[in-house]
């Protein structure tokens, strides 16, 4: 079974930049989260989908992140304009439904500079 | 508000020795699940296990083994003859009902990097 798919794996970028991330969930999870983990740290919640509709995006800086899952599939997460706080990986993960065990991708090394 | 903490930022270990790596957590739920997660230099988090808060049997699968104690709120991890692939930042997580919303929220701890040396 195909795990987690993510693109690109890396990405750099100078401040005010747009950049977009790109994930497949493993085929028949309903649900698809999004986290970003700084360094040294814990990957934090960014957003997650039930099907296509968000379920929880309370961490989400609304003013310059968005993501959309528009067919239940996969997602795309933007951000718009970067600012060099954004640095990152961002993780991608997904569960049949919540809340069951969430598998990872690999995840995209995100630089701005 | 839930928690997790994972007291130890570092480990250094010889190969073959055990190490045990802690977590300690805060929930006001009774109904919750704790994971553990190994990510190694790549960087994908690698799922290990997973026990919901109604079953306190420890568990082993091979080499590793955890131990789940509801009563101090804990749910340790140990590596037995550590090898050199077990290095890796490993992250204990918990996941119960996010107040206020209607989902359930995984929440990590900062992790601990275990180095085993050969």
């Amino acid at each position: 079974e195909a795990g987690v798919a993510q693109s690109p794996r890396y990405k750099i970028i100078e401040k005010r930049q747009s950049v977009a991330f790109w994930c497949n969930p493993i085929s028949g999870h309903a649900t698809l989260y999004w986290y970003q983990q700084i360094l040294g740290q814990g990957p934090k919640l960014l957003i997650q989908f039930q099907n296509n509709g968000v379920v929880d995006d309370s961490q989400l800086p609304k003013d310059r992140f968005s993501a959309e899952r528009l067919k239940g599939v996969d997602s795309t997460l933007k951000i718009q304009p970067a600012k060099l706080e954004d640095s990152a990986v961002y993780l991608c993960a997904s569960s049949p439904h919540d809340p069951e065990t969430q598998y990872f991708g690999p995840g995209t090394r995100l630089l701005v500079l | 508000a839930q928690k997790v903490t994972q007291a130890q930022t570092e480990i250094s270990v010889v190969e073959k020795e055990d190490v045990t790596l802690d977590c300690v957590y805060e929930t006001r739920d009774t109904t919750y699940y704790l994971f553990w997660y190994k990510q190694p230099p790549s960087g994908e988090l690698v799922f290990l296990i997973r026990r919901n808060s109604f079953d306190e049997q420890n568990e082993i699968s091979g080499r590793y083994s955890w131990n789940f104690q509801k009563s101090t709120s804990s749910f340790n991890f140990t590596i037995t003859a550590s090898q050199v692939v077990d290095s890796a930042v490993y992250f204990c997580a918990l996941s119960d009902f996010n107040s206020g919303g209607s989902n359930y929220k995984l929440t990590f701890g900062k992790g601990t990097l275990l180095t085993v040396n050969p």
